[in-house]
This record gives structure tokens, C-alpha cells and sequence, in this order.
């Protein structure tokens, strides 16, 4: 069973450019989430994929948007980056099961954004 | 909005004795808890979890309690071992679990 990866470990961009950063599920997953974590908080839920669709946004600007593809793998893009968008960014995988209210997400390593 | 707290940042404590984590909530709506444990520069490993229809879950050294009058949880880690030494989230969900909600993290350092 391959666990969740995420692709690149580390990114530096400069203000305003834009980036994408990439998540595979875990194997037999069909959900993903993206969060962003700052130094020394907690992760902040940016949105979640389910079946290909968007299954719930938190309080992140349309500049971060994302796509989740046939294979269950997913995107995230961040436009015209802030300095604050450093941060890392990390992808988790779940099963969501039809009339099941609650699924365990999985992490993955996550990928270290710095914005100069 | 601080949904979920942890208000202690760090816990330094003897191997073989018990460690205790907490947590506090403010969202009545949350049904769903779970704790991750995240080493550096990897991801939150899920340690365990409970529905807000228990008060306790147990698994192996590790045991959830929840206090729903009190809005309140606690991870219970005994015996202690150095290994466990890592940062502790504490995360909650309401409904459909699209967005969890996670504390600011306790580091749990455990000397031999």
C-alpha cells in the first residue's frame, strides 16, 4: 500500500509569481484535502476534492484553487503568491465511504513554500 | 477563529510515566475528534480518534477522553516512551468531516 505523496519537498518563488504543488492519494482513496501550516500553528483546511468535485472550502482567497483528477491525485495552485503564502503545505487522502459521516485523512510529508 | 485550543506548547515528562494532552473546543457542532502526531519534516501521523457518541477510546498506551459538557478533550499516553516524543494535534470535525479543524500543537518531549 502506497502511502500519500507530495511533489516538490521544497519550492522558493518570488512575490506574484504563481505555483502548483501536487498530491498523490493513497491507494483506494477518493478524497483529498489541502491545508496549509505556518510556523507554529496548527494546519488550516484550504479544501477538500471528493470524486473529482470541490467538497468544501475554508477561509482561503480564490487565488488558491485546486483540481483533483480520475486517479484520485490532486493540485494546488496559488496565484499571484503573497509573503505570506510561505508556509507548508500539506495533502491528505481519505476513503469516503456513501452515508459514512466521518473518514480518518492521511498525511503527506508536505511541501515547504517560501516566498521571497 | 480559534475552533480548537491547545493552550499548553510544550510537555516535558519522565519515561514510563503518564502523559497527558489537552485540548478545548468552542464549536457545540463538532462530532468527530481526532489526534496526529507529526515528527519533523514529515506529515501528521493519525494516532487515534473518537465520535462524540463515546467518552473514551482506548488503544494500546494511547486513550482519547472526551468531556462533551466541557467541551474539553485529553489524549492519555501510558507508559510513556522516548519515541513518543513528537508534536501532538489535536483536530475536530463536524458533519461530514470537509474541515477539520486543528489546534496549534503541544510538543511532548519524553526523557529516558
Amino acid at each position: 500500500e502506497t502511502g500519500v505523496t507530495q511533489s516538490p519537498t521544497h519550492l522558493i518563488k518570488t512575490r506574484g509569481q504563481q505555483v502548483t504543488l501536487r498530491c498523490s492519494s493513497q491507494s483506494g482513496h477518493n478524497t483529498v484535502s489541502w491545508y496549509q501550516q505556518a510556523l507554529g500553528q496548527g494546519p488550516q483546511f484550504i479544501f477538500q476534492y471528493y470524486r473529482e468535485e470541490e467538497n468544501g472550502r475554508g477561509n482561503f482567497p480564490p487565488r488558491f484553487s485546486g483540481l483533483q483528477f480520475p486517479n484520485y491525485s490532486s493540485e494546488l495552485n496559488v496565484n499571484a503568491l503573497e509573503l505570506d503564502d510561505s508556509a507548508l503545505y500539506l495533502c491528505a487522502s481519505s476513503l469516503r465511504l456513501a452515508g459514512a459521516s466521518t473518514d480518518t485523512q492521511y498525511f503527506g510529508p508536505g511541501t515547504r513554500l517560501t516566498v521571497l | 477563529d480559534q475552533q480548537v485550543k491547545q493552550n499548553s506548547p510544550s510537555l516535558s515528562v519522565q519515561e514510563g510515566r503518564i502523559s497527558i494532552l489537552n485540548c478545548d473546543y468552542t464549536n457545540s457542532m463538532f462530532d468527530y475528534f481526532l489526534w496526529y502526531k507529526k515528527y519533523p519534516a514529515e506529515g501528521p501521523t493519525f494516532l487515534i480518534s473518537i465520535s462524540s457518541i463515546k467518552d473514551k477510546n482506548e488503544d494500546g498506551r494511547f486513550t482519547v477522553f472526551l468531556n462533551k459538557s466541557a467541551k474539553h478533550l485529553s489524549l492519555h499516553i501510558v507508559p510513556s516512551q522516548p519515541g513518543d516524543s513528537a508534536v501532538y494535534f489535536c483536530a475536530a470535525s463536524a458533519n461530514n468531516n470537509n474541515d477539520m479543524r486543528f489546534g496549534a500543537g503541544t510538543r511532548l518531549t519524553v526523557k529516558p
